[in-house]
């Protein structure tokens, strides 16, 4: 197990409406990066958060927000949600140090259902 | 455009067998890789990683190997196990945050 924890494990909302994924990082690591990954694809990254600021981001509309708290743990909400938002929603943890990000470790993801 | 992809979506072996999973990359200025497991219904397992200056790398039981020359990486596992039995993909580092950029996977069976 790699101590990156998820919730809720599973999801089901309407089209329209929003909803608020959650993760705590692995101890020690002050990095939380998200990603979507549809049925039989590769996860798509999303954003990162580092210091409590977005790091970087995907091909995703800004309808995809995101938090990380003081403890690193971190939120990602959709609002106005699609049928094609379902997925399954990853975050993985990592260190940050200067310009490097060491090996990000994956929790179990939640699995959003749209209908 | 510039992305990670896999050679095979599906790969049988026999148990105790070896595995060779390959991949291809089209961006010549990628430094790093990473091979993970995802089982289902859970979150890929990080397996091994190699830098662009290394040409192999070996684990508990797996290599993966580099070839800058032809934009390839390999995952080899040996004594393949039931418990190797999974999506296997391959990942690139890039972009200012360091994110991963993954292929479609692999599924791994291994038969009895």
């Amino acid at each position: 197990e790699t101590g990156v924890t998820q919730s809720p494990t599973h999801l089901i909302k309407t089209r329209g409406q929003q909803v608020t994924l959650r993760c705590s990082s692995q101890s020690g690591h002050n990095t939380v990066s998200w990603y979507q990954q549809a049925l039989g694809q590769g996860p798509q990254f999303i954003f990162q958060y580092y210091r409590e600021e977005e790091n970087g981001r995907g091909n995703f509309p800004p309808r995809f927000s995101g938090l990380q708290f003081p403890n690193y743990s971190s939120e990602l909400n959709v609002n106005a949600l699609e049928l094609d938002d379902s997925a399954l929603y990853l975050c993985a943890s990592s260190t940050k140090t200067g310009t490097s990000t060491d090996t990000q470790y994956f929790g179990p993801g939640t699995r959003l259902t749209v209908l | 455009g510039e992305s990670v992809g896999l050679h095979l979506p599906t790969l049988s072996v026999q148990e105790g067998d070896n595995s060779i999973i390959n991949c291809a990359y089209s961006n010549s200025a990628s430094d790093y890789f990473i091979w993970y497991k995802q089982e289902s219904g859970k979150g890929p397992q990080f397996i091994i990683d190699i830098r662009s200056n290394m040409d192999k790398r070996q684990g508990q039981r797996v290599t993966v190997l580099l070839n800058k020359t032809v934009k390839h990486l390999s995952l080899q596992i040996a004594a393949t196990q039931p418990g190797d039995s999974a999506v296997y993909f391959c990942a690139e580092k890039r972009g200012s945050a360091r994110q991963l950029t993954f292929g479609s996977g692999t599924q791994l069976t291994v038969l009895p």
